[in-house]
């Protein structure tokens, strides 16, 4: 079955460790994304990848890292220096953007991450 | 950072009732507009792509129109079951996805 898979589900932390969230996908997409939601708002863009060995920043970068060594990986650390780490976090795919405008997104079933 | 706006953000109606809810967006710079649907514990879905003005889509009872002129886009839903009990997001895609905060559906049976 071709999808997109992101563990664990749930993630318990202390406050000042870092924690690596996983995403993995099988659909040979070359464009990755890492989203935060949080009680009440949208869906907010933290990182992405158009392609391998690059990625941006998006809307709310501050205190996250990626890697995209490999086409089906985009793992998510979230740092000691992020202020408010605790919520829901969804990863997400797609074929890639034609003349800057994105294609359709496929999702995982995310990760709720707290942070005590 | 673009203004994706959708409102309501909650509603609440009984089953066999029809319903819309409202995705607004720049009418500038228009390429497509996305519909997704998030029900609770599983991943967001993909209902429609929407790209030309005046576009209508349907599937099943759930139905979208497009006026890009003035930047907004409907969803409708037609005598609401408790499966499509969900939050529905709209998204205008640029470099990146910009997506409203979603309206929240609740049927009561």
């Amino acid at each position: 079955d071709g999808g997109i898979t992101q563990s664990p589900k749930y993630l318990f932390r202390k406050e000042g460790q870092n924690v690596t969230l996983s995403c993995e996908q099988n659909l040979n997409h070359d464009a990755m994304y890492w989203y935060r939601q949080d009680p009440g708002q949208g869906l907010r863009l933290i990182y992405y990848s158009q392609i391998v060995n690059d990625f941006q920043k998006g809307d709310i970068a501050e205190g996250y890292s990626v890697s995209r060594e490999k086409k089906e990986s985009f793992p998510l650390t979230v740092t000691s220096a992020q202020k408010n780490p605790t919520a829901f976090y969804l990863c997400a795919s797609s074929i890639g953007s034609v003349g800057g405008v994105s294609y359709e997104q496929y999702f995982g079933p995310g990760t709720r991450l707290t942070v005590t | 950072i673009l203004n994706v706006e959708q409102s309501p953000q909650s509603l609440h109606v009984q089953e066999g009732d029809s319903t819309n809810f409202t995705c607004s967006f720049p009418s500038s710079n228009f390429y497509a507009l996305h519909w997704y649907r998030w029900e609770t514990a599983k991943s967001p879905e993909a209902l429609f792509v929407m790209t030309l003005n005046g576009d209508e889509k349907k599937k099943g009872r759930i139905s979208a129109t497009l006026n890009t002129k003035e930047g907004y886009s409907y969803l409708y839903i037609k005598g609401s079951q408790p499966e499509d009990s969900a939050t529905y997001l709209c998204a205008f895609p640029g470099n990146q996805f910009y997506f409203g905060t979603g309206t929240s559906l609740t049927v009561i049976p």
